[in-house]
């Protein structure tokens, strides 16, 4: 099974701040890695596939990079709608598919 | 416009059964593998079971293996989920989601709330 660690665990920054946060696979998933935001009481919401690649209605200051174990999604200048909790989540090696455990960015 | 939503949670006593559904619209239902992710009381995401298009094909996590059985009508665009052999630790919302072609979960449905407790 594909261990997927996320960090950092919370993260606190103000609106209009560049966020990054990082995820690491235990093994390679090549660039089968997404993102999802998740707020409260709501569902996950895709974000970032392939790694790289925004999904439908995704706004352009949402970005991903990386590869092979290690990855990044970057907020260029953070809103006040994105304080949410973000997961990355491996769909290279399955079954299972795993997610890590979750950033979440909350207001400093 | 792709639309998932679940229903059928619910308190269940521990040992019991229920039946989980999702009906599904804006898409070519029996093209996509369909999938149930669910998530524990303030706990993160975790992925429970995964059918084919055409239902053949079904894989299962660790913890609901022989428990919890996957199936769809791809006659009634629906995807459901048995649950039997209910524990506490099964507690948890519920998601059913849409693959995409390149197999990211790219729609999701709102989830259905399961509780098991006596």
């Amino acid at each position: 099974e594909i261990v997927m660690t996320q960090s950092p665990v919370t993260l606190s920054v103000s609106p209009g701040e560049r966020v990054t946060l990082s995820c690491r696979a235990s093994q390679s998933v090549s660039i089968n890695l997404a993102w999802f935001q998740q707020k409260p009481g709501q569902a996950p919401r895709l974000l970032i596939y392939g790694a790289s690649t925004r999904a439908t209605g995704i706004p352009a200051r949402f970005s991903g990079s990386g590869s092979g174990t290690e990855f990044t999604l970057t907020i260029s200048s953070l809103q006040s709608e994105d304080f949410a909790i973000y997961y990355c989540q491996q769909y290279n090696n399955w079954p299972p598919w795993t997610f890590g455990q979750g950033t979440k960015v909350e207001t400093k | 416009e792709v639309q998932l939503m679940e229903s059928g949670g619910g308190l269940v006593q521990p040992g019991g059964s229920l039946r989980l559904s999702c009906a599904a619209s804006g898409f070519s239902f029996s093209s996509f593998a369909l999938t149930w992710v669910r998530q524990a009381p303030d706990k993160g995401l975790e992925w429970v079971s995964t059918i084919s298009g055409p239902g053949a094909v079904t894989f299962y996590a660790d913890s609901v293996k022989g428990r919890f059985t996957i199936s769809r009508d791809n006659s009634t665009n629906r995807l459901y989920l048995q649950l039997t052999s209910l524990r506490a630790e099964d507690t948890a919302i519920y998601f059913c989601a849409k693959e995409g072609v390149y197999g990211q979960y790219e729609s999701w449905g709102q989830g259905t709330r399961v509780t098991v407790s006596s």
